[in-house]
Order: C-alpha cells, then structure tokens, then sequence
C-alpha cells in the first residue's frame, strides 16, 4: 500500500528564517518520485521540487531544496530565508514509477507555513 | 512553460442538478490527465486516469455514470458532475502530464458548491 503521511499541521516562522517540513512516505515499489507542491490561499496548487528515489542527491530549486533520506522513506522541505508570500498550504507526494502514462499521486494531509513578518 | 487552465474556477449549482467543467493543457501534450477532488478538510481523493485513446480508469467510489470524463485530445479534458449532492462539494482539481514529464501540473481548480 501506498501512503504519504505529514505529521506537522501548522508551522509558523519568522521571516527570512530556514523552515523544514517532514514528510514520510510508504511504497513497496523500488523506483518512484517525490514532489512538493504549495496550495496558495487561493486553492491554486503550483508545482515546487521533485526528487527522484534512484538520484542519491537532494535536489534543490531556487530556496527550496529537500533532504531525502531514503533509508528513512523520508522526504523533508527545506525553505530557507522565507518571505511572507511563501505562506500557504504545502503538500507532499509520492508517485510510484510504473513506466506508462498512467499514475497517480497519494498526497500527505498538508503542513501549513505562516510566515511572520 | 507548462500551464493547465480550469474552468469554471467557481460555481454554484441545486441539488439534483450537472454541472461541467474543462482543463485546458498550454505548452505541452497532456497525455495523462487526472482529475481529484479536494475536500473542505484538504484530502485528496483520485476521481479518475485518463489517457488519449485509452479507457478512462475510475478510482473506488468514483463511477463513469456519476462523474463522465472526455479527453478527445492532447490539450482538453472535461468531466461532468452528474446529479450533485452535498457531498459532491469540493475543488475539483485537474493534473496533466506530458509523457516524458515527471511533474503533474494542476490547473488552478473550479469549486463546486451545492445548495
């Protein structure tokens, strides 16, 4: 069975701070990705990091970056120097890789980010 | 770069009644489209997989009969709400997929409300 579990529901930091979000995951299949979306206030879901389970290296965008821990099935974001437009609702989630168009992502509950000015 | 529109973002519609909505893919083929409902607690739960020129797949608790999907092309997608009901309300979300792309790019989602 497939899970993605995040046990932080809601995180509040100063601004300009480093931030990480936990996310452990649960997959019987040996090759699958990992990703990070943020939902703005708004409901809009935009696409922030992805991290392939063969890759042994974090991947990093811009101030995201992820610590992948794969021994742990664990996934975390890293946010660092926060500004307060990274408030919002960020989920993690996991896709097994099954080498067809098809697949579906299974999504934690969500961890929400309040950025304090 | 990859976009993915939704429409309606909003709309209302009576108990009992249907109600469409569309996903429009710009700047890539979404091959693979799927189609999730956010509930008001934030869950995701899958309504269905499609793929150009393959049978739609529905996940449990979700039937063609209640929730009929289109993708006759590489950029658009459609999915009916037949007969909604309160438990029916939610964002309902729409994922595509390029084939070589790893990332599901979401529209920004069209909320159902039902009264």
């Amino acid at each position: 069975a497939q899970k993605v579990t995040q046990t932080q529901t809601s995180i509040s930091v100063m601004e300009k701070t480093t931030v990480t979000m936990d996310c452990v995951y649960e997959t019987q299949d040996s090759s699958y990705f990992l990703f990070w979306y943020k939902q703005t206030a708004s409901g809009e879901i935009v696409f922030l990091i992805r991290q392939d389970s063969y890759k042994k290296e974090n991947a990093t965008v811009g101030h995201y970056s992820l610590n992948f821990q794969k021994p742990k099935s664990s996934i975390g974001l890293i946010i660092t120097a926060t500004q307060i437009e990274d408030s919002a609702v960020y989920f993690c989630a996991m896709r097994e890789y099954r080498g067809s168009a098809l697949g579906r992502l299974h999504f934690g509950a969500g961890t929400q980010l309040i950025v304090i000015p | 770069g990859a976009l993915v529109y939704q429409y309606p973002r909003r709309t209302i519609c009576k108990s009992g009644t249907s109600m469409r909505m569309e996903c429009q893919a710009v700047g890539f083929q979404a091959t693979s489209v799927a189609w999730y409902r956010q509930s008001p607690q934030k869950t995701f739960e899958l309504i269905a997989l499609s793929t150009v020129n393959s049978a739609i797949k529905y996940e449990q608790n979700f039937t063609q009969e209640k929730f009929p999907i289109s993708h006759p092309n590489l950029s658009f997608s459609s999915m009916t709400v037949l007969n909604a009901y309160l438990e029916d309300r939610g964002l309902y979300l729409c994922g595509a997929r390029d084939p070589g792309g790893r990332e599901q790019y979401f529209g920004p989602g069209t909320r159902l409300t039902v009264l």
